[in-house]
């Protein structure tokens, strides 16, 4: 079956814009979560979505913001680009949210560059 | 807040050396663990998790890790290593089933062949 897939696969913005990603998890996946990943922090915790409902959520500021629809499908916001949000923005599914008895796939990732 | 360090941000090693990557992770209560994998070009993966029961837990590709609760730690392990293992390698936590995950900085494995 499909994999976790991202869209686009590279952005390039400037500073002050703003940018969506999306993220089409697996078949029958319900939780997407969201991750930003940078060569000096690694992998940072952004939000999880379960069910069009926000579950979880790291400490990134209110210009990340995101949204899950009815087919599971997760869209991410970036308002207000900064030199520092430049990263791999990684999306990962799952049936249900818990990972002792469901794995989490993660999808290739949406490369963003901002100048 | 919760942390975890990974302190070996770069290993090189020899086919067949053995190999050990550290986590230490900063939660008190009970937690749940992870190492995933991402070799190059290429998603990252599961290798093991350890959610309770024997601490010592076996993954794919011949990696094992052990849960040591006293010491904060669930460092991963492979006897032998090969070319193949050429990947970055991330550890993490999270607190309870279904909580957020906080993943380590990563570890870059080199394997020379």
């Amino acid at each position: 079956k499909a994999g976790v897939t991202q869209t686009p696969r590279y952005l390039i913005k400037t500073r002050g814009q703003q940018v969506t990603l999306s993220c089409s998890p697996i078949s029958g996946h319900r939780s997407v979560s969201w991750y930003q990943q940078t060569p000096g922090q690694g992998l940072q915790f952004l939000f999880e979505y379960f069910s069009e409902t926000q579950r979880n959520k790291g400490n990134f500021p209110g210009r990340f913001s995101g949204r899950q629809f009815s087919n599971s499908r997760s869209e991410m916001n970036v308002s207000t680009l900064e030199l520092g949000d430049s990263a791999l923005y990684l999306c990962a599914s799952t049936k249900t949210g818990r990972r002792w008895d469901n794995e989490q796939f993660f999808g290739p990732g949406t490369r963003l560059t901002v100048l | 807040a919760q942390s975890v360090s990974q302190h070996n941000h770069h290993v090189i090693l020899s086919e067949a050396a053995s190999l050990e990557l550290g986590c230490n992770y900063s939660y008190g209560g009970t937690v749940n663990l992870f190492w995933y994998v991402q070799y190059p070009g290429q998603h990252l993966q599961l290798l093991l998790k350890y959610f309770s029961g024997d601490p010592l837990v076996k993954g794919i590709k011949g990696f094992e890790a052990e849960f040591i609760k006293s010491k904060f730690s669930f460092n991963l392990r492979k006897p032998s290593v090969q070319w193949s293992d050429t990947a970055e390698y991330f550890c993490a936590v999270e607190k309870s089933s279904g909580d957020k995950l906080t993943f380590g900085t990563g570890t870059r494995l080199a394997v020379r062949p």
